[in-house]
């Protein structure tokens, strides 16, 4: 159903890293176009976490960050915190047809 | 800072068409992409469509054929209609600034978004 795949859910202790990968295909990621990730904590509003692939917006802590990893590109958590709590989406451009597409989403929970 | 606050009916009957404006508060509404995305109960971010502060539109072809959107740079407003609403556009309806990259057409995202309202399509 979503042009770009992301897990469902992952998981991870504090303190502890974890990735969540934005998989896509010829027409998106695979082009070459640029990847913006987003967090939205329960019952608000997403927030720009990640823009351009890697890069962090005034005020988002060095702990987020963005990485490729193959064909897919990825967000990467460390140090793993309570409040990082959330869904995670993805966005890129998708050219066939043009429009910009999110990933479906990914859960983190926070053990 | 800017700030984005959606506003529109919260119900709307099928077939009806679903109006919602945007009001941008605390900076200029030139030179970025006004934005409309919807989120279904408990699901994902769908991208509507935007529009530029020079009137410039882009929509999603899976709406293009239900959506308006426009913008009035006199007051800072922009509003979103979507036409012909079934149950399926029952979303929770966000506004957000998009940003792009001098020259970059597909290089966009959204750095500022409003707190999203309800709309439920309904008889």
């Amino acid at each position: 159903q979503f042009v770009l795949t992301q897990p469902p859910s992952v998981s991870g202790a504090p303190g502890q890293r974890v990735t969540i990968s934005c998989t896509g295909n010829s027409s998106n990621i695979g082009a070459g176009y640029e990847v913006h990730w987003y967090q939205q904590l329960p019952g608000t509003a997403p927030k720009l976490l990640i823009y351009g692939n890697n890069n962090r917006p005034s005020g988002v802590p060095d702990r987020f960050s963005g990485f490729m990893s193959g064909t897919s590109l990825s967000l990467a958590i460390t140090g793993l915190q309570a409040e990082d709590e959330a869904d995670y989406y993805c966005q890129s451009y998708d050219d066939s047809p043009s429009r910009w597409v999110f990933g479906g989403g990914t859960k983190l929970t926070v053990l | 800072q800017v700030q984005l606050q959606e506003s529109g009916p919260g119900l709307v009957k099928p077939s009806e068409t679903l109006s919602l404006t945007c009001s941008v508060s605390g900076g200029s509404i030139s030179a970025y992409y006004w934005t409309w995305i919807r989120q279904p109960p408990g699901k994902g971010l769908e991208w509507i469509g935007y529009i530029h502060s020079s009137g410039s539109t882009h929509y999603n072809p899976s709406l293009k054929t239900r959506v308006t959107i426009s913008v009035d740079t006199s007051t800072n407003h922009f509003s979103l209609n979507l036409r012909s609403v079934t149950a399926a556009d029952t979303a929770v309806y966000y506004c957000a600034r998009g940003v792009r990259r001098i020259s970059v057409y597909y290089y966009y995202y959204m750095d500022v978004w409003g707190k999203g309202t309800t709309v439920t399509v309904s008889s």
